[in-house]
C-alpha cells in the first residue's frame, strides 16, 4: 500500500540552527502536508503543498513539493525552543475521500 | 469556535476488556476521520464518516473495532475485546468537506492495554 518514509526519526539541535527533514514515497501524491504535534495535542497543519515543484514558506518554515510528486522536504530556519515537537509529513491522493497517509514523524529537540 | 474534542484523554484497561472512545467534531463538519498512532510509528488511517455513513473503513484493523456516528454528530470507537497491540494514541479529525479540506485534529486518546 501507500507508504511514506520520513527522516530523520529524531534531531537534537542547538537553538539558532537550521533543520531539514524529508519524506519520500514510491507512490505519487496530489497534495503534501506538514503537521506539527506538541505534547498532549493533536497534529496541527503547518504547510500545505498542492503542485509539483511548489515551494511555500510560512514564517521560518519552508516546504517543497517534489517535482516527481513522490517527495517533500521541510526546512526550519533559526530554530527556537518552541519548535520542539514531532513533525509529520502527510500525503493525500484525490478520490480517496481525504484519507491522509502519514510518515513516521521526526521528533525535534532544541537546546537553548 | 470549539475544536475537535476527544474523551477520555487517557484510558488504561486490561486485555480482554472493552473500551469506548468518543469524538466530538467541529460543529458543521460532515467529515469525521479516525486515525491511530502506535508507539513510534506513523499515524495510520482507520476510517472516514460522511455524516452518519461510513465512507471508507479500509484501515480498521479487525472486527474487534466498531465505529459509529449516529445522527451524524459525535462518533464512538469501541474496541472489544481489547488486545495488547491495540495500545496507542487514537486521533479523531474533522473537515467541512472531503477531498482536500483541512482536517482539524483532536488531542487524541492514549489507550494502554495491559
Amino acid at each position: 500500500g501507500q507508504q511514506l518514509n520520513q527522516s530523520p526519526q529524531s534531531m537534537f539541535i542547538q537553538e539558532g540552527e537550521d533543520v531539514s527533514m524529508n519524506c519520500t514515497s514510491s507512490s505519487i501524491f496530489n497534495t503534501w502536508l506538514w503537521y506539527k504535534q506538541e505534547p498532549g495535542e493533536g497534529p496541527v497543519l503547518l504547510i500545505a503543498l498542492y503542485k509539483a515543484g511548489e515551494l511555500t514558506s510560512n514564517g521560518r518554515l519552508t516546504a517543497q513539493f517534489g517535482i516527481t510528486r513522490k517527495d517533500s522536504f521541510l526546512n526550519i530556519s533559526a530554530s527556537i525552543p518552541s519548535d520542539v515537537g514531532i513533525y509529520f509529513c502527510a500525503g493525500l491522493v484525490y478520490n480517496q475521500g481525504g484519507k491522509l497517509i502519514f510518515g513516521q514523524g521526526t521528533e525535534l529537540s532544541v537546546k537553548p | 469556535e470549539a475544536g475537535v474534542t476527544q474523551f477520555p484523554s487517557h484510558s488504561v484497561i486490561e486485555k480482554g476488556q472493552t473500551v469506548t472512545l468518543r469524538c466530538d467534531p467541529i460543529s458543521g463538519h460532515d467529515n469525521l476521520y479516525w486515525y491511530r498512532r502506535v508507539m513510534g510509528k506513523e499515524i495510520k488511517f482507520l476510517l472516514h464518516f460522511v455524516k452518519e455513513s461510513k465512507q471508507d473503513e479500509s484501515g480498521m484493523p479487525n472486527n474487534r473495532f466498531l465505529a459509529e456516528r449516529t445522527g451524524g454528530t459525535y462518533s464512538t470507537l469501541k474496541v472489544q475485546p481489547a488486545e495488547l497491540e491495540d495500545s496507542g494514541v487514537y486521533f479523531c479529525a474533522s473537515s467541512q468537506a472531503s477531498g482536500y479540506n483541512e482536517q482539524f485534529f483532536g488531542p487524541g486518546t492514549r489507550l494502554t492495554v495491559l
